[in-house]
């Protein structure tokens, strides 16, 4: 298995909204990742997860909340988000932390 | 300047011609180096990685490094109409004590048939 998988694939929310962004890996890599990307832009880093520690947060608002149950889950908890946070939100993994990342696909999220 | 920097484009490349596209960065120290491709409404995909100067080539693409002149290329040969995205560069790059994977603002590359 080699695969990154997010869900779910598209997210519309309300600004008084609670949801959450989910991604799995089962490639027993142990750091994982959330970017943030908007139109025609790169990915921006948020989060990053080491051996299940939070060891980056790169300054995000707190409604934005990651979360990493296991080595092999990562979620993000959403919560009174704003318009300006519609984005293109990727999850990420890498075998130790400092080498290639491999994506998820992706959600897609518009917060009305 | 940026950490990672590559000319937003875009590019115009005719089909089956050689598509050059560049990279610098800032960190002397950085050692690992990699291309994404990225087609519009899709997730990165890791093409090349590379990581001691020279030349690696995998098919029609081939990665370049130069870590004196702090510079990193990708050529794609015999380009394709499906070769037609974004193409983004990222360098692990250590900031604030820790090592951070900095996307440069990516190429778009067109193929035209």
């Amino acid at each position: 298995d080699t695969e990154v998988t997010q869900t779910p694939k598209h997210l519309v929310m309300g600004m008084t909204n609670k949801k959450s962004l989910k991604c799995e890996q089962h490639m027993g890599h142990r750091a994982m990742y959330w970017y943030k990307q908007k139109a025609k832009k790169p990915p921006e880093l948020m989060f990053v997860y080491s051996y299940e520690k939070l060891s980056i947060n790169e300054s995000v608002p707190s409604r934005f909340s990651p979360e990493c149950p296991n080595s092999s889950l990562l979620n993000l908890h959403l919560h009174a988000l704003q318009p300006e946070d519609s984005a293109l939100y990727l999850c990420a993994s890498s075998l130790l932390g400092t080498e290639k990342l491999f994506f998820g696909s992706g959600t897609q999220l518009s917060v009305l | 300047q940026k950490e990672v920097e590559q000319n937003s484009g875009p590019l115009s490349v005719p089909e089956g011609a050689i598509a050059s596209l560049n990279c610098t960065y800032s960190d002397r120290g950085s050692q690992s180096f990699f291309w994404y491709r990225q087609y519009s409404g899709k997730s990165p995909e890791l093409i090349m990685s590379i990581y001691s100067n020279g030349d690696k080539e995998d098919g029609r693409f081939t990665a370049q490094l130069n870590k004196a002149s702090q510079y990193v290329s990708l050529l794609i040969r015999d380009s394709q109409p499906s070769d037609s995205a974004t193409y983004l560069c990222a360098v692990n790059i250590r900031l604030q004590g820790a090592q951070k994977l900095v996307f440069g603002q990516g190429t778009r590359l067109t193929i035209n048939p």
